[in-house]
């Protein structure tokens, strides 16, 4: 099973800044892994696909970056409604597993 | 999109059947999944179906007591749970994708306890 480690586990920040969240992954997953944001209440939401990919509808200032066991989700400047939770996924094998999450906080 | 339903409250040991309706794009030609999120974890993928039924994968934790399912011409996908235990416990979602989940719905409720 591959094993994703996000880090960190809090990041703390304001609106207008850039936040920069690493994934990284137990064994090579190449480009095969996905970024999702979660608002609380709510579901996941895809933002990132195959590492860079940014997903339909998603706004220009989320991009994703990296392969095989190192993996970035930037967000060049923070909005209100991205202070939430994201987590990193990978696809490559089963079973699919995600990372334990990265909270956007409001600092 | 797709909705979800069948959550329920049901004691350990027990059954439960959840469905999902897909709508707005053609669900034979898609993988289609159901991921699972307790309470204050992170999600897990629980199974994933391919576009003809003809394979599926299950998380080792649910394999031999879940069971999933789909109807193509009812656009419907299916997870029978059996043998229910307190660790499934979980809100519980059908996805679009088999890898990549592009579309979740609004998740269903399954609370295991006595």
């Amino acid at each position: 099973e591959v094993v994703l480690t996000q880090s960190p586990a809090t990041l703390s920040l304001s609106p207008g800044e850039r936040a920069t969240l690493s994934c990284r992954a137990s064994q090579d997953v190449s480009s095969y892994l996905g970024w999702y944001q979660q608002r609380p209440g709510q579901a996941p939401r895809l933002l990132i696909y195959d590492a860079s990919n940014r997903a339909t509808g998603i706004p220009a200032r989320f991009s994703g970056s990296g392969s095989g066991t190192d993996f970035t989700l930037t967000i060049s400047s923070l909005e209100p409604e991205d202070f939430a939770v994201y987590y990193c996924q990978q696809r490559i094998n089963w079973p699919r597993t995600f990372g334990r999450g990265t909270r956007v906080e409001i600092k | 999109q797709v909705v979800e339903s069948g959550g329920d409250l049901v004691q350990p040991g027990g059954s439960l059947r959840l469905s999902c309706a897909a709508s707005g794009f053609p669900f034979n030609n898609h993988w289609m999944s159901w991921v699972r999120q307790a309470p204050g974890k992170g999600p897990e993928w629980v199974a994933n179906i391919k576009k003809d039924g003809s394979e599926v994968n299950y998380l080792d934790s649910v394999r031999g007591r879940f069971t999933i399912s789909r109807d193509n011409a009812k656009n419907s996908l299916f997870l029978q749970m059996n043998s229910l235990r307190a660790d499934d416990t979980a809100v519980y979602y059908c996805v679009k994708g088999g890898g990549i989940g592009d579309v979740w719905g609004q998740g269903t409720t399954v609370t295991v306890s006595s």
